[in-house]
């Protein structure tokens, strides 16, 4: 039981690159979603899925897209990368009304 | 938006000391975590409160449900060194998409 997986762990992009974040878990939760952690803010909500096929924005979703095919996955896109997204992602799961578990997290750099 | 205040920023505290830390908000929320984070980790689950009013202890952590359910503390009683890191309370709001939102974090140093 391998719990919330974040995908890579360290980043680097160029403006204006895209890329993908992936998330999984195997505790078969419904509710996915994630969160961008920078310093003195807290995590803040940017996407979250409350079942397959269903997304939805969160605090700050601009640049980012979701998607949700499967249970299991839940990966997040950064379309055109840009400085201002430099942060730590993290990926959370739980069911509905429960705890939430942490990935990892991914840190990105944008230059 | 949702207004979360977490009290302190940081502490300093001797190895040995009790510790105290809280989170309120202008809104009314029906779950109350607290996380606890590492560095180059992701936050993890200390206390899980889910009544007003509720207190709940965890070895040497207390936290409890504010009874107007916009606030809530957490105590950490006889710090130990391996207490040191950030502690968020990250409330879940009673409509809606049943979304944690997190406070801003408290950075605890533990001095042996």
């Amino acid at each position: 039981n391998a719990g919330v997986t974040q995908t890579p762990k360290f980043q680097v992009l160029k403006t204006g690159q895209s890329m993908t974040l992936q998330c999984a878990q195997d505790m078969n939760h419904e509710y996915m979603s994630w969160y961008r952690q920078d310093p003195g803010m807290g995590l803040r909500l940017i996407h979250y899925s409350v079942g397959a096929g269903i997304t939805d924005q969160g605090e700050v979703p601009n640049g980012y897209n979701v998607s949700r095919s499967t249970t299991e996955d839940f990966p997040l896109r950064l379309l055109s990368a840009a400085p201002s997204q430099t942060s730590v992602y993290f990926c959370a799961s739980s069911y509905s009304q429960g705890e939430a578990f942490f990935g990892q997290g991914t840190r990105l750099t944008v230059v | 938006g949702q207004q979360l205040n977490q009290s302190p920023q940081s502490m300093f505290i001797q190895e040995g000391e009790d510790v105290s830390m809280n989170c309120t908000s202008s809104s009314i929320f029906n779950t109350w975590l607290w996380y606890k984070q590492d560095p180059g980790e992701g936050p993890v689950l200390l206390i899980a409160l889910y009544k007003a009013g509720e207190l709940t202890s965890n070895g040497r952590l207390t936290a409890q449900f504010g009874i107007t359910r916009k606030d809530s503390f957490l105590n950490i009683s006889a710090s130990i060194p391996s207490d040191v890191g950030i502690y968020f309370c990250a409330p879940r709001r009673v409509t809606g998409a049943n979304n944690l939102f997190f406070g801003t974090g408290t950075r605890l140093t533990v001095i042996p």
